[in-house]
């Protein structure tokens, strides 16, 4: 199984920054990297696949990069509405699998 | 715009059998695949498996041996059936679409979930 490891766990930041997040595969997984956002007591919301391609109707503030086994997913200038948690997934391999989480927090 | 809805029993004890059903508006099943996924309290998200609309499934290796899905194409449902259950199968268990294709890998993603049941194993 394909260990995928977010950091930081938590990121604390105002309105206005800029946020970077980071997903590491435990095996080369190519662009097969997918991120989500999840706020408390909702299903997850795709955000990008593919590694680099905004999901329909995702704001260009967030974009990704990466391939083999590093990757980012970075938000441009924070909303209010953007403080959630997020999860980068691979679909490389069976079974795909979730990092553990990062928690964007208001500072 | 489909819509998905889980239900099932909110509590089900040790040892016992957890049946979900996702019932899907908005849009058919036919034609797409289907995903179960499922999050323990406080916790991060765990793929169960995903089924075709003609009836193929695979399933995460960890639950193969206790999980089956199966779909109900004219009432537009698909099923969960998870056997033997104990307190680390609580979680909240979603449904999704698989309706995003990713043509440069040729891989099916989710594009649209149902908001999740929540179901306790506990006696």
């Amino acid at each position: 199984e394909t260990e995928m490891t977010q950091s930081p766990v938590t990121l604390s930041a105002t309105p206005g920054e800029r946020a970077t997040l980071s997903c590491r595969a435990s095996q080369a997984v190519s662009t097969y990297v997918e991120w989500y956002q999840q706020k408390p007591g909702q299903a997850p919301r795709p955000l990008i696949y593919g590694a680099s391609t905004r999901a329909t109707g995702v704001p260009a503030r967030f974009s990704g990069s990466g391939s083999g086994t590093e990757f980012t997913l970075t938000i441009s200038s924070l909303q209010s509405e953007d403080f959630a948690v997020y999860y980068c997934q691979q679909y490389y391999v069976w079974p795909r699998t979730f990092g553990q989480g990062t928690k964007v927090e208001a500072k | 715009q489909v819509q998905l809805q889980e239900s099932g029993p909110g509590l089900v004890k040790p040892s016992e059998t957890l049946s979900l059903t996702c019932s899907v508006s908005g849009g058919s099943i036919k034609n797409y695949y289907w995903g179960w996924i499922r999050q323990p309290p406080g916790k991060g998200l765990e793929w169960i498996g995903w089924i075709y609309y003609t009836g193929t499934t695979k399933y995460s290796p960890a639950l193969e041996s206790r999980v089956t899905f199966s779909l109900d194409t004219p009432n537009n449902q698909l099923s969960l059936k998870l056997i033997s259950v104990t307190a680390a199968d609580t979680a909240v268990y979603y449904c999704a679409r698989l309706g995003h294709f990713d043509e440069g890998r040729g891989r099916y993603s989710p594009d649209s979930w149902g908001q999740g049941t929540l179901v306790t194993v506990s006696s």
